[in-house]
């Protein structure tokens, strides 16, 4: 199957800061999804993105389907982003590992 | 809409015992998912349904779990007998298609087998 590989594993950062999430994927896919895992262990969905840029608010989110990658864009961090961002690729129901993010007042 | 419901929200039970967890899908959803999340194996697909067919079990980690959707609104999840290995959150998603459609997850059931 499909193999997901997010970096960094583990995140920390100050309140304000801008961060860069990316999910790395060993095949082909037709959908792409980031989730965010809330600390309540919630998941929430933040962008179905098979290609191409969305954005939503202060975070956004690239997928270049061809060389097989897709980004989280978070700028201006605030404390209630920290928690667990997942990457899925749906055509196979395959789930990275996360980025733990933390942001700290 | 609702957005997918599963029940209970928490599971506290003791080795032996059948557990039995439920899921209602968002209506107009084809496929419905069953995920299981533990700190070491992280979110993995149990199994998936199409209009309330079952699809692919190959995730089910042995006989002792089973699923069902009687209509396409309800599902469940049944493990017996349940052993402290199968302590973990059991989410259940659902899409309108596959492939190219996004999943939409519920709240999950925390599961504690003593």
């Amino acid at each position: 199957g499909i193999q997901v590989e997010q970096s960094p594993p583990d995140l920390i950062l100050q309140e304000g800061a801008n961060s860069t999430l990316r999910c790395n994927f060993s095949d082909s896919v037709n959908n792409l999804q980031w989730f965010h895992q809330n600390p309540w262990g919630q998941l929430i969905n933040l962008f179905y993105i098979p290609s191409g840029t969305k954005q939503n608010g202060r975070l956004s989110a690239t997928t270049v389907a061809t060389e097989r990658y897709s980004l989280l864009y978070i700028s201006s961090s605030q404390t209630t982003d920290s928690g667990v961002y997942f990457c899925a690729v749906a055509n196979d129901m395959r789930f990275g590992a996360g980025t733990r993010l933390t942001v700290k007042p | 809409d609702a957005g997918v419901i599963q029940s209970p929200r928490h599971e506290v039970t003791e080795m032996g015992q059948e557990v039995t967890l439920r899921c209602k899908p968002i209506s107009g959803h084809d496929y419905l998912f069953w995920y299981r999340q533990t700190m070491m194996r992280g979110l993995e697909l149990l199994i998936y349904f199409n209009n309330n067919v079952p699809i692919d079990d190959s995730g089910m980690p042995e006989d002792r779990f089973s699923a069902k959707m009687p209509n396409a609104s309800f599902s469940t999840l049944k493990i017996q007998p349940s052993e402290p290995r199968d302590s973990a959150v059991y989410f259940c998603a659902s899409s309108r298609g596959i492939g190219a459609a996004e999943q939409f997850f519920g709240p999950g059931t925390r599961l504690t087998v003593l």
